[in-house]
Parts: structure tokens; sequence; C-alpha cells
């Protein structure tokens, strides 16, 4: 069975900082990974997906995320983070067929200015 | 190409009631699942509809049930509410089966 880790249940960060939020699997075969991003209230958003392919991919908002086997871990990074970036994040690990991902339990992070 | 729409987004029932969510998908996605989402609990799946057929469930009591529309559309119940149902109920679409999944903004119901 799948299961993803997001050992960090609250991170703080000045604004203007670097960011790292991390997160390990547990699969098998190659997995389809996800981070998602939830602001107060709302749903969900995609903010990035790794399916193969280079390993460092890029996604909205200026986040990108590294993919590493050997790690079994697909942490979000970003360079610079701003006061909007202040929500909960979420890992997902899916697989081929399978409609229903696995979530982590969530990073929440704080801006502080 | 709208996004998933869910209705409606606040509501407030007291205990033993029943409560109806409905949820619309992106046109042409065949998947719908919902999640039940709380403080302490996180992000709970509670079941997946595809072409009107419950795929999948999960660890929820029978008060909680769902179904799917001919045109995708959703809707789960919940019967006999309890305040521990007081939650933020997500519902996302998909289109392929690979794990990615597009969020309503989620009904937060409460329970009083």
């Amino acid at each position: 069975a799948q299961s993803v880790t997001q050992p960090d249940i609250h991170i703080t960060v000045s604004e203007g900082a670097s960011l790292e939020l991390r997160c390990n699997y547990s699969y098998g075969a190659t997995p389809y990974l996800f981070w998602y991003v939830q602001s107060p209230g709302q749903g969900l958003q995609l903010l990035l997906k790794y399916f193969s392919g280079d390993t460092l991919v890029q996604g909205i908002k200026g986040f990108e995320a590294e993919f590493k086997r050997s790690q079994s871990s697909f942490n979000l990074r970003k360079p610079s983070v701003h006061w909007s970036d202040a929500a909960e994040y979420f890992c997902a690990v899916g697989e081929s067929g399978s409609y229903i991902p696995t979530f982590g339990r969530g990073t929440s992070l704080i801006v502080h200015p | 190409k709208a996004g998933v729409t869910q209705t409606p987004r606040y509501l407030i029932k007291t205990r033993g009631q029943q409560v109806t969510l409905s949820c619309s998908p992106i046109s042409g996605h065949r998947s719908v699942s919902w999640y039940q989402q709380t403080p302490g609990q996180g992000l709970q799946f509670l079941f997946e509809y595809f072409s009107e057929t419950q795929r999948n469930k999960g660890n929820f009591p029978g008060r909680f049930s769902g179904r799917q529309f001919s045109n995708s559309r959703s809707e789960m119940n919940v019967s006999t509410l309890e305040l521990g149902d007081s939650a933020l109920y997500l519902c996302a679409s998909s289109a392929q089966g690979q794990g990615e999944l597009f969020f309503g903004e989620g009904s937060r119901l409460t329970v009083l």
C-alpha cells in the first residue's frame, strides 16, 4: 500500500526567505507525485506534478519540486516566499489506473513579515 | 473550461437532520471523489464514483452515501447528523487514472 509522510506539521519562514517542504512516500513502482496547496476555507489547487522524465519539475506560483528515487522523496521548494504563500500544502502519490491518490497529512506554512 | 462547482458553500444543520451536497465536475471528467476535511483528522477519503458506479469507498459509516448521475454530477448525503460531522466536504473530479484531482471550493457543514 502507498503511504505519504510529511514530517513537518508547521513551518514558519520570513517573507523573502527560501522554503523547502519535505515529502517522503512509500510505493513499490514509479509513483505519480503531486503537490497541492490549500488556502484557508478553499479547496485544493494543484501546484505541480511528476509523472516521468526530468526529476526537477516546475509548477505554478514559482514552486518547484525534485523527485529523488533513492530517497523516496519529493520535496517542494521556493527560493523566495511571499506572504500570500501562507497556506496548507499537501503531498500526494498516485498510481497508474487509480483515481484515488494517497495524501499526506499536510504542512501548514506560516509566513512572517 | 469551468472548474468543479460545489453547492451549497456553507450550511448549518442540527443533530439528527440530514444533508445533501452537490458537485458538478469539470466537463468530460467521469470520476468524482468526495473527501471530508477536519482539523483533527485531516483529509479523509469518502468515496469515488465513475460512470454512475461507486468504485471505491473509504472507512465511513453507512450514514454517508452518495450517487452519480448520467451527466457525471454527484451528490453526497449524510443522514442523522452528528456533531462530529462538522467539516469541510470537498469534491474532486478527474479525467485520468493517475491521481491528478481537480477540487471544488468545498461545502462547509456546521452541525449544532
